[in-house]
Order: structure tokens, then sequence, then C-alpha cells
């Protein structure tokens, strides 16, 4: 079952701006990952954040959790025409072990 | 390593024959996922294993479909018989499963049109 829902449904933003997409759930988790996903291809894991952290940064991401308000952000800073793809926040299930992916959301960066 | 490996990577299909789609996880790795992606309802989780056994079927649509995982090193996702709406992107996934909401490795997907 769908628990993540991402905002907005979609995004275009020119080379250089950031972009910000948002990620809301309904259950406690564990933890939360974003994952990207190129047009034609399958998903490529970005980041983790765990249920106790409230920042983390890998290069160009920065994601925030939020659980009293069960929500996530991931922050693309200085976007390049290569970001241009899907981006999907995913929590755990009930067993810990499967993901429940959102919807997504479809980020273009133009030149 | 390979990464997961799917096949095939395209599958054209009459309604009503029967598709089978093949997944070989990242070596050690000990759980696999089938999901599937439509435009509709996004990305599904079907079916998982642990140590080839089947865990949680409970996304599995219909007994049409079906799952099996023989070792592994291999898997494979069954629809018999296929029908226009299960066209779709199936993905296979594996990770070691040492935590609870540990990075899933996806592979390129199969993308499969039923006629």
């Amino acid at each position: 079952s769908q628990q993540g829902e991402e905002d907005p449904q979609a995004l275009s933003i020119q080379e250089g701006e950031n972009a910000t997409m948002n990620c809301s759930y309904k259950t406690s988790i564990n933890n939360l990952q974003w994952y990207r996903q190129n047009s034609g291809r399958g998903l490529v894991h970005l980041i983790l954040i765990r249920s106790n952290e409230r920042e983390k940064h890998s290069g160009r991401l920065r994601v925030t959790l939020d659980t009293s308000k069960k929500s996530s952000s991931l922050l693309i800073t200085a976007s390049r025409a290569a970001d241009t793809a899907s981006y999907f926040c995913a929590t755990d299930d009930d067993s810990g072990y499967a993901l429940n992916f959102g919807k997504g959301t479809s980020l273009l960066v133009t030149p | 390593d390979a990464g997961v490996i799917q096949s095939p990577r395209h599958e054209v299909t009459e309604m009503g024959q029967e598709v089978t789609l093949r997944c070989k996880p990242i070596s050690g790795h000990d759980y696999l996922f089938w999901y599937r992606q439509t435009m509709m309802r996004g990305l599904e989780l079907l079916i998982y294993f642990n140590n080839n056994v089947p865990i949680d079927d409970s996304g599995m649509p219909e007994d049409r479909f079906s799952a099996k995982m023989p070792n592994a090193s291999f898997s494979t996702l069954k629809i018999q018989p296929s029908e226009p709406r299960d066209s779709a992107v199936y993905f296979c996934a594996s990770n070691r499963g040492t935590a609870p909401g540990e990075t899933q490795y996806f592979g390129p997907g199969t993308r499969l049109l039923v006629l």
C-alpha cells in the first residue's frame, strides 16, 4: 500500500535554481528514503534519513524530516539538466523490510 | 557487481498468453522484491521474499499472478493468462535485509505491453 505522497506532482525550473519536493506519510516510520528514476530506468537510491534525524546532506541534496508533521522535504541546490528525473519518497512498512513508495514528483530542469 | 538483472527488458504479448519475467538479485542479498509501476497507481509492491521464502504476497493482484524463487540467485514472476490491464513496468529489487527500511537496489525493469 502506498504511504508516501509527494508534492508537487510536477516541477519545472531552470538550471541553477533550487528544487524542493515534499513528501507526506501516514504512519510512524523507522526511516525515510528518497529515490530518483530517470526516464525508462530503475530507481536509484539517493539518501536515507532515520526517524531520529532532522536533517541530512549529501552533495547538492538536503533532506529534512519532521516526524511530528509526518513530512519530509528534498532540496536539490544549483540544479542541472541532468537532475531531470522523477523523485520518490519511500517509507518502511509494518514489517520494516518492504518499502511504500509515493507516486513521485517529476522534475524538469531546463538549460 | 552487475547489479540486479531483469529479463526481458521489453515484452509485447497478446491477451491470454502466459508471460514470465525473470530476475537475478545482487549476490549476497537475502531479500528480493517485485514491484509494478503504472501511471495511475504508481509503484506497487507485489511480493517479497526472504531467503527464497515468500514473506508477503498481499500485493499480488489476482490468482493470475504467481512468483517463485527456486534459489538465491533467481526469481520469476508469471502472469497467466495476461490481460491488457497488466501492461506496466515490472521492477525487481534486492537488499541484504540487515535492518528495517534498508536501501533497495532496483533492476532496470521489464516493460510489458499486453495487447
